[in-house]
């Protein structure tokens, strides 16, 4: 089955710098690529998402990356601000006819003012 | 739009006793999910529902857990024995599109401690 592992695990940056956060999967059959924000106390919210078909997609300061080939897909969080800090998840869907999705174990970003 | 429901949002009970979780979906979502969030970890799925037919429960453990979604809205997870093993939070999580690896919306989840 779908495999998908997460770095790093912990990242603390600076109010203002940029944020990347790396996915690997093992399913080559997957094409869907979400990513969850999760907020102490609250349910996952989704912040950007990709398919197969596209390699980057980008939304204001949020952008993902996907390579197909080497199997993982990138999340880019730029200037960075403090209510960025959360714990973010990728998953990805594992192309079979349920729309299943496996998640990462999640990268806990603290943005410091 | 009103988003995902869940209740009750915290539950502690002792090992050996029986708990259930309710959730309401987003209005017109035909998909709904209940997950499983151990602490520090991602969510893993238990149990998937298309309508109040059961597409994927290959990872409930079905000795102890049980669900249904009458009337293909609400729906139910219950847990009965409970173990020390099953303190977490329970998600559920909704989608419009089935088999499209569409976007899931979560509900607030559940905490469970069980003693």
């Amino acid at each position: 089955g779908e495999n998908v592992e997460q770095h790093p695990s912990t990242l603390s940056v600076q109010e203002g710098d940029s944020a990347v956060i790396k996915c690997t999967y093992s399913d080559s059959a997957s094409n869907y690529f979400p990513w969850y924000k999760q907020e102490l106390g609250k349910g996952p919210q989704l912040i950007i998402d990709i398919r197969s078909n596209v390699g980057e997609k980008k939304d204001q300061r949020i952008a993902v990356t996907l390579n197909k080939t080497a199997k993982h897909f990138s999340l880019h969080i730029t200037e960075t601000q403090p209510e960025d800090s959360a714990v973010y998840f990728c998953a990805a869907g594992d192309g079979g006819s349920q729309g299943n999705l496996i998640f990462g174990k999640g990268t806990k970003l603290s943005v410091k003012p | 739009e009103a988003g995902v429901a869940q209740s009750p949002r915290y539950k502690i009970i002792e090992k050996r006793q029986s708990v259930a979780f309710w959730c309401n979906p987003i209005s017109g979502h035909a998909t709904l999910y209940w997950y499983q969030q151990i602490l520090g970890q991602g969510p893993k799925l238990l149990i998937q529902f298309q309508n109040n037919g059961v597409v994927d429960d290959s990872q409930l453990p079905k000795d102890r857990f049980s669900a249904e979604r009458l009337k293909g809205v609400d729906s139910t997870l219950k847990i009965q024995p409970a173990k020390l093993e099953d303190s977490a939070v329970y998600l559920c999580a909704s989608s419009s599109i089935q088999g499209d690896s569409d976007t899931q919306y979560f509900g607030p989840g559940t905490r469970l401690t069980v003693l």
